[in-house]
């Protein structure tokens, strides 16, 4: 069966310090897999596709099938990268997704 | 252009009592659905469309119905409401089978069930 973890709860970083939110997948099938972001007070939205190999605010995400890893990464936290960070799986014959348990980011100055 | 909206915002509930949550989505979306978020648990996925008249079954589908009589509503139901659907209630829209296959989120329906 598909699922997604995210080890930790919570990821305390000081302002300007690398990011890394780790994201692990179980899938028997090819991954597509997401990252979403939930601002405080804001609905949740696409943050990046690893299909699309692109940098969103940022932040940038590798697909490590060996290691069947897409963890978060961005060089220098900023305050406004505080938020909830989920990483999702598409499954189901691409129908749905799978998330994880969601990683609160909080960048302490 | 709303986007995916919810109906309501905040619901309480007492136990046994039934009520009908409602997602609206103006964006054309083929696949809409309905998750339940909570602390620790992240999204879980109760319930989902494909299209019109089309129901299926998420992880999570227990005392919960929905349906999609038309395209851009979809409705979720309790029936008889259980405190442990206490939660915060997401609907999300998207295009349909594709290589992008974003979910647009609407704000979320806080339910309380005491």
């Amino acid at each position: 069966a598909q699922r997604v973890t995210q080890p930790e709860k919570l990821l305390s970083v000081f302002k300007g310090a690398p990011v890394e939110l780790k994201c692990n997948y179980s899938y028997s099938g090819s991954p597509e897999l997401f990252w979403y972001v939930q601002y405080s007070r804001q609905r949740l939205q696409l943050l990046l596709r690893h299909i699309s190999r692109e940098s969103i605010k940022g932040f940038t995400a590798d697909l490590n099938k060996g290691e069947t890893s897409f963890h978060l990464k961005k060089p220098f936290a900023q305050e406004e990268d505080s938020a909830m960070y989920y990483c999702a799986l598409l499954t189901g014959g691409g129908n749905k997704l799978t998330f994880g348990t969601g990683t609160q980011l909080k960048v302490e100055l | 252009n709303a986007g995916v909206t919810q109906t309501p915002k905040f619901r309480v509930l007492k136990t046994g009592q039934s009520m009908t949550l409602l997602c609206a989505q103006d964006m054309n979306h083929e696949y809409m659905y309905w998750y339940r978020q909570d602390p620790g648990m992240g999204l879980r996925l109760i319930h989902y469309s494909v299209g019109e008249g089309t129901t299926a079954k998420g992880e999570v589908p227990d005392g919960y119905n929905v349906s999609r009589l038309k395209k851009q509503n979809f409705l979720l139901g309790l029936e008889s409401a259980a405190p442990s659907q206490t939660s915060v209630y997401f609907c999300a829209s998207s295009v349909g089978l594709n290589s992008y296959n974003e979910q647009f989120f609407g704000p979320g329906t806080r339910l309380t069930v005491l």
